[in-house]
């Protein structure tokens, strides 16, 4: 079965201070990982996924096969980024998600 | 380009009451989904549509959730009788579908559910 882990339901760091949003997943086949936020009175949307390996708004996530995980992280947070983050597993061949429980970033000034 | 479209946003509803959430998918986008969210809770799947055919409904409890999709376009999810736990936020997204690698999910704005 497929599983996504996001062990911190609530993360608050300062302004500047570094971020890492923990995701670990549990998965038999060749996984597909994505990264969703979503800011305040806003709808769900893909922030980043591992297939791209590129830097949004500063985030960047490596998938680390042997440690099973997809950590989020970003250098020096702003007060923008605060959200909710959730980490997503694609099901090989299935063209759907699985969803962690997500994360509450709050970033304070 | 105009977002997946979701109504009603908010309904409340006594418990063996029915209700019936409404999505209009993204033009285009073969693949729709509805998804259940329970605070504090991630998005968890009820069911998943290829053009209008159910490709994966293996989570919606059958027994008073059923939903369909028209014509390969809009879709509706229907709850009959409601109980006190699907209080939830019920998402519909849609995405290409094309064949090969997951692509990015559009979502909707919800739609909130209170069952009392």
């Amino acid at each position: 079965a497929q599983r996504v882990t996001q062990p911190e339901k609530l993360l608050s760091v300062f302004k500047g201070a570094p971020v890492e949003l923990k995701c670990n997943y549990s998965y038999s086949g060749s996984p597909e990982l994505f990264w969703y936020v979503q800011y305040s009175r806003q709808r769900l949307q893909l922030l980043l996924r591992h297939i791209s390996r590129e830097s949004i708004k500063g985030f960047t996530a490596d998938l680390n096969k042997g440690e099973t995980s997809f950590h989020l992280k970003k250098p020096f947070a702003q007060e923008e980024d605060s959200a909710m983050y959730y980490c997503a597993l694609g099901v090989q061949g299935a063209q759907k998600l699985v969803f962690g429980q997500g994360t509450r970033l709050t970033i304070n000034p | 380009e105009a977002g997946v479209a979701q109504s009603p946003r908010y309904k409340i509803i006594e418990k063996r009451q029915s209700v019936a959430f409404w999505c209009n998918p993204i033009s285009g986008h073969a693949t729709l989904y509805w998804y259940q969210q329970i605070l504090g809770q991630g998005p968890k799947l009820l069911i998943q549509f290829q053009n209008n055919g159910v490709v994966d409904d293996s989570q919606l409890p059958k027994d008073r959730f059923s939903a369909e999709r028209l014509k390969g376009v809009d879709s509706t999810l229907k709850i009959q009788p409601a109980k006190l736990e699907d209080s939830a936020v019920y998402l519909c997204a849609s995405s290409l579908g094309l064949q090969g690698r997951t692509g990015e999910l559009f979502f909707g704005e919800g739609s909130r559910l209170t069952v009392l």
